[in-house]
């Protein structure tokens, strides 16, 4: 069974300061990739996936991340921290396979970002 | 948003009660799933459906079951509802030509 571990339950960075947060995976072969954000009372909003080919994705809001196959990682980067970036992130998987099994996300337990001015 | 709405946004119900959450999507969409969502858990998939009266079982189905008789409307009930049920849950969509999941604005219940 496919399974994703975020090893930071809560991370806090000053504004302005660059970002990184953690993704392993663990799956048979390549999984699709995901990172979402969910800021408080709210749903969640894609930040970016991987599907194939260039490792490295950008996102929106000025994300990145990139996928390490032999590390079975996929962790998220931003350089410069804004205080609107203060949320929960969570890391998921989907399957890399059509058929029934189609679109269905493993979440990783979830990193809270705390930004300080 | 993807056309997404989920209903009732809130609700407060007692043990033991039965209880129905309702999806509905507005741009035909083959897929949708429902997950649960609880600190420290992410988001945990209870069922998902690939067609109408098409479904199947995600991790957490127990005590869960779902319909879906058209498209754009995919129920989730709770036949006697037990506080360990107390939870956020999520509706989602696929979007197949970029495969992207979208999520609803959630429910959030209280089994008292």
């Amino acid at each position: 069974a496919q399974s994703v571990t975020q090893p930071d339950i809560h991370i806090t960075v000053s504004e302005g300061a660059s970002l990184e947060l953690r993704c392993n995976y663990s799956y048979g072969a390549t999984p699709y990739l995901f990172w979402y954000v969910q800021s408080p009372g709210q749903g969640l909003q894609l930040l970016l996936k991987y599907f194939s080919g260039d490792t490295l994705v950008q996102g929106i809001k000025g994300f990145e991340a990139e996928f390490k196959r032999s590390q079975s990682s996929f962790n998220l980067r931003k350089p410069s921290v804004h205080w609107s970036d203060a949320a929960e992130y969570f890391c998921a998987v989907a399957p890399n396979a059509g058929g029934t099994s189609y679109g269905k996300l493993t979440f990783g337990q979830g990193t809270i970002l705390t930004v300080h001015p | 948003d993807a056309g997404i709405t989920q209903s009732p946004r809130h609700k407060v119900t007692e043990t033991g009660t039965p209880v129905t959450l309702r999806c509905h999507q507005t741009e035909n969409h083959r897929y949708m799933y429902w997950y649960r969502q609880d600190p420290g858990h992410g988001l945990r998939l209870i069922h998902y459906s690939y067609g109408v009266k098409d479904t199947d079982k995600g991790e957490v189905s127990d005590g869960y079951s779902v319909s879906r008789s058209k498209t754009e409307d995919f129920l989730l009930t709770l036949e006697s509802a037990t506080s360990s049920q107390t939870s956020v849950y999520f509706c989602a969509i696929t979007a197949g030509v970029s495969d992207t999941q979208y999520f609803g604005p959630g429910t959030r219940l209280t089994v008292l």
